[in-house]
């Protein structure tokens, strides 16, 4: 079955880079996603990144992805301490192979020291 | 504003006293699903809702019904709720399911 895998914590200082780590089983994954989930608060896309791309930039966040690997990763440049929070990876796959769901990792807190 | 909206955000219940949390879209999704989240274990999925009268069984299905008689609404419905079913429920929608999910702010539920 599919299974996505992350660290569980992850500690910066203010103004430092973050990766954050995730590792997926699925070979048919099509669909990479980040999620962010701050206290009390449901959660939030971040960036995706579709299985034929390598990397994906966007403002602080750069999405790299290894498909020979099953690794994806999450770099968050000039990490703030707003960026502290619990960060989920998730995959999901295209209709026609198989159910429609994310699957999702156990999420990474990164926490920010100032 | 589009939203995903969960009621109530916070329930206290004793086992077995039947209760129902309720979600609601306002962006016309055909794709809505209930997740629960426990420590250590991520999110996993409970029941989703392809489109209006069409449900089917997540990963973590026991314990737990929906309905889907409306597009914009998909409740869960605890028959006989039991201290496992302790966690925090988020509904999520989205225009198809392999597509960006939009969540609700979450329900805490405590069975005791």
């Amino acid at each position: 079955g599919e299974d996505v895998e992350q660290s569980l914590f992850l500690s910066v200082r203010e103004g430092d880079s973050s990766v954050i780590n995730c590792t997926y089983t699925d070979s048919s994954s099509t669909y990479l996603y980040w999620y962010k989930q701050e206290p009390g608060a449901g959660l939030q896309l971040l960036t995706y990144i579709f299985s034929n791309m390598d990397m994906k930039q966007d403002q602080r966040l750069t999405v790299l992805l290894n498909k020979k690997d099953k690794h994806l990763s999450l770099r968050i440049a000039d990490t703030q301490t707003g960026d502290s929070a619990i960060y989920f990876c998730a995959e999901s796959r295209a209709p026609d192979t198989g159910r429609r769901a994310l699957t999702f990792g156990s999420g990474t807190r990164l926490q920010v020291q100032p | 504003e589009a939203q995903v909206t969960q009621n109530p955000r916070y329930l206290i219940t004793v086992t077995g006293k039947k209760l129902t949390v309720t979600c609601s879209q306002n962006m016309n999704h055909e794709y809505m699903s209930w997740y629960r989240q426990d420590p250590g274990l991520g999110l996993r999925q409970i029941y989703y809702s392809m489109n209006v009268e069409v449900t089917d069984k997540g990963d973590v299905p026991e314990g737990y019904k929906v309905s889907r008689k409306e597009k914009r609404n998909f409740p869960l419905i605890l028959e006989s709720p039991s201290p496992n079913q302790t966690s925090l429920y988020f509904c999520a929608s989205s225009s198809r399911g392999y597509t960006e999910a939009f969540f609700g702010q979450g329900t805490r539920l405590t069975v005791v």
